[in-house]
């Protein structure tokens, strides 16, 4: 059972490009939390989806920042117009949704606005 | 809200000594805790969890962890340390009775000398 997938890597953007980062879950689990960790920090709630629905976006950032779980295909989290500042490790982490829920989490997505 | 405090950024140990990663924490109803360790470069892994009944819980590659409700803590331990433990540790908190998103300390890099 493959973990939590995350593409790319590391990602590379200037300011005022937009950046895609992609999350497919782990099998079976239809819960997607994304989560940010700025350099020396701990980890930041962002969003938390299930299928076609955002439940929980109260860590999004109200500009430049969106995220999806659509029915087919992986969770997509988009940056807009990027900025020095959000250069970061984003994680993406997925559940199967029935309490008591554990979190798995991807590798991350390393982005570097230059 | 619900917040979660690591006293120690830096805990060192020599090897095949006991060691503890500190953690408390604050929520308004009954927890739900965790803890995570992230090696360089890499996502976070999921090491143990504590729900309810027995309060000491026991995880992934020896380690566990003693939930004590009165001094709302969750330290990690482990009896005997090993070089390969040298990571980055996280506790999460999440409140059992509302939003999923977890909240976590800020980290303890642990160092496991020779």
């Amino acid at each position: 059972n493959a973990g939590v997938m995350q593409n790319p890597r590391h990602l590379v953007r200037r300011r005022g490009q937009e950046a895609r980062l992609r999350c497919s879950p782990m099998k079976g689990h239809s819960h997607v939390y994304w989560y940010r960790q700025l350099p020396e920090e701990g980890l930041k709630f962002m969003v938390y989806l299930q299928k076609e629905n955002i439940i929980d976006e109260s860590g999004m950032p109200k500009e430049r920042f969106s995220a999806e779980f659509p029915k087919e295909g992986p969770s997509i989290l988009r940056i807009q117009q990027v900025v020095r500042g959000d250069s970061a490790a984003y994680f993406c982490a997925s559940s199967p949704g029935r309490e008591p829920d554990t979190q798995y989490f991807g590798p991350g997505t390393r982005l570097t606005v230059l | 809200a619900q917040s979660v405090a690591q006293p120690e950024d830096q805990v060192n140990v020599a090897e095949g000594n006991p060691l503890t990663v500190k953690c408390t924490y604050s929520v308004s109803g009954n927890p739900y805790l965790f803890w995570y360790v992230q090696y360089p470069n890499r996502g976070l892994q999921f090491l143990l969890k504590y729900i309810t009944g027995d309060n000491l819980v026991k995880g992934s590659y020896g380690f566990e962890a003693e939930f004590n409700k009165s001094q709302t803590s969750f330290h990690l331990k482990k009896p005997s340390a090993l070089v390969s433990d040298s990571a980055l540790y996280f506790c999460a908190v999440r409140d059992r009775g509302s939003a999923r998103q977890l909240t976590f300390g800020s980290g303890t890099q642990l160092t496991v000398l020779p």
